[in-house]
């Protein structure tokens, strides 16, 4: 039971290119998110998954896309790289988003982009 | 603004107690959640409140007060492995649904 795992750890990218992140959980989770966290900002929402088939916006959604490729998979896409999205970026998983609920979320080991 | 406050940075002796706070805004609090990071790792899942009061998990307690929109938490004995970061979070109400937002996170350093 691996929990959230997350390719690549580390990426360095040039202004302009574009990369995809991938996650995946084994838990059987319903929800899945996508966070970037920035020294002294904390944790900010990028795009949620409540459930398979479904993807919103969260606090910080400009400059990227995302799929949920099946129960087990969200993917976060960056079109065209910029400085402002150097970042350490996690997924994360919760079994159920029940509205205002909050649920235990289980966070990936994150990936650390570098946009030069 | 920022919707939940909490100190940027506590220290404490080792095996002492601390407390690190945090006020969250009350429109439509369902819950408070703690979470534990430690520098280059993910976050990790430490106690939720939804109700006025205390949850003890070991050394560690959350505590919350919905009249005053505040809560804590209280790690007890503290050791140095709990040096670390640790975040306040609630689900703030956006655009019809319901977004989880977590605070800046308070750095806390353990000395021996």
């Amino acid at each position: 039971n691996a929990g959230v795992t997350q390719t690549p750890k580390f990426q360095v990218l040039k202004t302009g290119q574009s990369m995809t992140l991938q996650c995946a959980q084994d838990m059987n989770h319903n929800s899945m998110y996508w966070y970037r966290q920035d020294p002294g900002m904390g944790l900010r929402l990028i795009y949620y998954s409540a459930s398979e088939g479904t993807t919103d916006k969260g606090e910080v959604p400009n400059g990227y896309n995302v799929s949920r490729l099946n129960k087990r998979e969200f993917s976060l896409r960056l079109e065209s790289a910029a400085p402002s999205q150097t970042s350490v970026y996690f997924c994360a998983s919760s079994e159920l988003w029940g509205g205002g609920r909050t649920d235990t979320q289980y966070f990936g080991p994150g990936t650390r982009l570098t946009v030069l | 603004g920022q919707s939940l406050e909490q100190p940027s940075e506590v220290t404490a002796v080792e095996g002492a107690i601390v407390q690190i706070n945090c006020t969250y805004q009350t429109s439509g609090f369902y819950g408070l959640s703690w979470y534990q990071q430690h520098d280059g790792g993910a976050p990790t899942f430490l106690s939720y409140n939804a109700l006025d009061g205390l949850e003890e998990t070991g050394r560690f307690s959350s505590f919350l007060s919905r009249s005053d929109s505040y809560g804590y938490l209280l790690l007890q004995e503290l050791q140095m492995k709990d040096s670390a970061s640790y975040f306040c979070a609630e689900p703030l109400a956006s655009g019809g649904s319901y977004i989880p937002t977590f605070g800046r996170g308070t750095s806390l350093i353990v000395h021996p």
